[in-house]
C-alpha cells in the first residue's frame, strides 16, 4: 500500500533563510506527489504537484520540489523563508486507482525573527 | 469558478448527540468528493469518498457514515456522537482526471463534550 513519511514534525527556521522539508514515499510505480500548506483553522492549499517529465517542480510562493526516484524523495525548498511562510505542511501520493490521495502526518513550520 | 462551502466552521456538541455536516460545490459537475479528519500531529484520514450521487465509499469503520444526495452535495452524519469524534473535519473535491489535486473547504471544527 502507498504510504507517505515526514520525518519531521516540527522545524524552526529563521526569516530569510533557507528551508528544506522532506517527504519519502512507498510507492510500485512513477507516483503522482503533492505539497500542500495549511494555515491555522484553514483547508490546505496545493503548492505543486509533481506528475512526470523534470524532477524539479515549481511551485506557487516560491517553493519548489524534487523527485528522487533512487531515494523514494520528494523533498520541499524554498530559497528565503518569509514569516508568512509559517504552517503546516502535508506531503501526499496519489493511489493506484486514482480517486484517493494518502497524506503524511505533516510538518509543523516556525519563523523567527 | 469553482468554490467548495462548508458548515458550519465550529460545533460544540455533547456526546450522543447527532451531528450533520454539510459541504456544497459549485462550478463544477460530477465532482469526487471526500471527507477528511484531521487529529492533532496525525496528519489527514480520509473517512469517506463519492464518485456519484448515491455512491459512497467508506474507508474506516466508525461511527459516522456519509450521503450524497445531489451531484455537489456532501453531507457527514452521525447518530450518536462519541468522544473520539471530536476533530478537524475537511471536505474537498477533485475535478478532472486521475490523481487530480484536491480542492479543500475551510473546515469543521467539532468538539465532542
Amino acid at each position: 500500500a502507498q504510504s507517505v513519511t515526514q520525518p519531521d514534525i516540527h522545524i524552526t527556521v529563521s526569516e530569510g533563510a533557507s528551508l528544506e522539508l522532506r517527504c519519502n514515499y512507498s510507492y510500485g510505480a512513477t507516483p503522482y506527489l503533492f505539497w500542500y500548506v495549511q494555515s491555522p483553522g484553514q483547508g490546505l492549499q496545493l503548492l505543486l504537484k509533481y506528475f512526470s517529465g523534470d524532477t524539479l517542480v515549481q511551485g506557487i510562493k516560491g517553493f519548489e520540489a524534487e523527485f528522487k526516484r533512487s531515494q523514494s524523495s520528494f523533498n520541499l525548498r524554498k530559497p528565503s523563508v518569509h514569516w508568512s511562510d509559517a504552517a503546516e505542511y502535508f506531503c501526499a501520493v496519489g493511489d493506484t486507482g486514482g480517486f484517493k490521495t494518502i497524506f503524511g502526518a505533516g510538518t509543523r513550520l516556525f519563523v523567527k525573527a | 469558478s469553482q468554490t467548495i462551502h462548508q458548515w458550519p466552521a465550529t460545533l460544540v456538541q455533547p456526546v450522543g448527540s447527532p451531528l450533520s455536516l454539510e459541504c456544497t460545490v459549485e462550478g463544477t459537475s460530477n465532482p469526487n468528493l471526500y471527507w477528511y479528519r484531521q487529529a492533532a500531529g496525525r496528519g489527514l484520514q480520509l473517512l469517506f469518498y463519492s464518485i456519484g450521487i448515491g455512491q459512497i465509499s467508506s474507508e474506516v469503520p466508525q461511527n459516522l457514515s456519509a450521503s450524497r444526495p445531489q451531484d455537489r452535495q456532501f453531507i457527514l452524519s452521525s447518530k450518536k456522537l462519541l468522544l473520539s469524534d471530536s476533530g478537524f473535519y475537511l471536505c474537498a473535491y477533485v475535478q478532472g482526471s486521475y490523481n487530480s489535486p484536491l480542492h479543500f473547504g475551510n473546515g469543521t471544527r467539532l468538539t465532542v463534550t
